[in-house]
């Protein structure tokens, strides 16, 4: 079965502050996809990365980086000199196959404030 | 380009009272999804399609009905509300993988539907 866990519900930094957001899951298959969305006090949801579980490689962009562990089945994410607009819920998601499609487990969500 | 959108964007229903949701995309995606947002609970998905004319259960289906007539519509139907339905509402949609077998890309949401079900 798939889970995926946030441990993390709020969490509060001052700005310029480095900040990690944790991203522990579940799965038996050997196929999947790991994702971050951020959301915003808009509400609406924004994708932000993608890694498969074949592709173990950090990636950074700009202030953002992600760090994928297979073998502790983590997918955390750094956000760098954090600025107040990066104040949001942030949703680590696990994708995987299944018959006629796929289907997508949602983290319960961090909560990030950035303080001025 | 519009991407995803949701009609309407709020909504006060008693219980008992149906409603229909709609979704639609005009990214020519071949996957939509429907997912509820509750507090502390991340978004959890009541159904999806893989294709027009095709729908199929997620984690948390009973009391919804879905129907995916046409390719860029995603409609989401409750027959009898219930307070326990009210919650945020977002359609997404995704195209699927050029590798048969393989999942994921990403999803594009919608702004979301807030209903209240008194």
């Amino acid at each position: 079965a798939q889970k995926v866990t946030q441990a993390q519900t709020e969490i509060s930094v001052v700005e310029k502050e480095d900040v990690t957001l944790d991203c522990v899951y579940e799965t038996r298959d050997t196929t999947y996809y790991l994702f971050w969305y951020k959301q915003p006090p808009s509400g609406e949801l924004v994708f932000l990365i993608r890694r498969n579980s074949f592709d173990e490689q950090n990636e950074i962009s700009g202030r953002y980086s992600w760090n994928f562990q297979k073998s502790t089945s983590s997918f955390n994410f750094t956000i760098t000199a954090s600025q107040v607009v990066d104040s949001a819920v942030y949703f680590c998601a696990l994708s995987e196959a299944s018959t006629g499609g796929f289907k997508t487990i949602f983290g319960a969500g961090t909560r990030l404030f950035v303080k001025a | 380009n519009a991407g995803v959108t949701q009609t309407p964007k709020f909504r006060v229903l008693k219980t008992g009272q149906s409603m229909t949701l709609l979704c639609a995309q005009d990214m020519n995606h071949e996957y939509m999804y429907w997912y509820r947002q509750d507090p502390g609970m991340g978004l959890r998905l009541i159904h999806y399609s893989v294709g027009e004319g095709t729908t199929a259960k997620g984690e948390v289906p009973d009391g919804y009905n879905v129907s995916r007539l046409k390719k860029q519509n995603f409609l989401l139907g409750l027959e009898s509300a219930a307070p326990s339905q009210t919650s945020v509402y977002f359609c997404a949609s995704s195209y699927p993988s050029p590798n048969p077998g393989l999942a994921g890309y990403e999803q594009y949401f919608g702004p979301g539907t807030r209903l209240t079900v008194t």
